[in-house]
């Protein structure tokens, strides 16, 4: 499983609050991303990680956020959560800078009522 | 147009049949070629990754590459119900760290 672990794995929030997940990683990988998955639409990037404190984003990066203050952890912040914000979250790990190779962590189901 | 596509199906297979799973993607992507299974429920998890053009297999699984025609493709030999799940082709686009990924095909494996 890549050492990886996503917190929380499911979260029932409403609109307008601020929500945090927590992708935690165990094997000092350089690479973290955040995906979201929802129907129709397959995996779509919302930021990635190339080192800490070293982020940049993805094509649906809007009403997002994420830090990197240590390599174990990438955070993904929603400051303020709509409905459209409901999905599934994936964290991934790239197995190296000489391969493209992802890997998946759980995921967190996310809903905003 | 979309960079990585895949037909969303389901393709229903009998027990024991070859299923063919096909990915076309457009000519900015790069070199790089992956196939993820996605069982209901759960996240993805990575079957084959092929580089070079022509085949590569790996039990019961073949990936085939064509980059001239821009596709490739995922074979599953003596398929079983097991195998019945969302394929995602992904591919790495040109010059950047990131994966694009095809909105997955739906196996379904009939006994």
């Amino acid at each position: 499983d890549a050492g990886i672990t996503q917190s929380p794995r499911h979260k029932v929030t409403e609109t307008g609050t601020p929500v945090t997940l927590r992708c935690h990683q165990t094997e000092n990988h350089r690479y973290m991303y955040w995906y979201r998955q929802d129907p129709g639409h397959g995996l779509r990037l919302i930021h990635y990680s190339y080192g800490v404190k070293d982020t940049d984003k993805g094509e649906v990066s809007d009403g997002y956020s994420v830090s990197r203050s240590k390599t174990e952890d990438f955070l993904l912040t929603l400051e303020s959560a709509t409905s459209s914000q409901t999905s599934v979250y994936f964290c991934a790990i790239r197995s190296g800078t000489e391969t493209d190779t992802q890997y998946f962590g759980p995921g967190t189901r996310l809903t905003v009522l | 147009q979309k960079e990585v596509e895949q037909n969303s199906g389901p393709l229903s297979v009998p027990e024991g049949a070859i299923a063919s799973l096909n990915c076309t993607y457009s000519d900015r992507v790069s070199q790089s070629f992956f196939w993820y299974r996605q069982y209901s429920g759960k996240s993805p998890e990575l079957i084959m990754s092929i580089y070079s053009n022509g085949d590569k297999e790996d039990g019961r699984f073949t990936a085939q590459l064509n980059k001239a025609s821009q596709y490739v493709s995922l074979l599953i030999r003596d398929s079983q119900p097991s195998d019945s799940a969302t394929y995602l082709c992904a591919v790495n686009m040109l010059g950047t760290d990131k994966l694009i990924f095809g909105t997955g095909t739906r196996l379904q494996v009939f006994p």
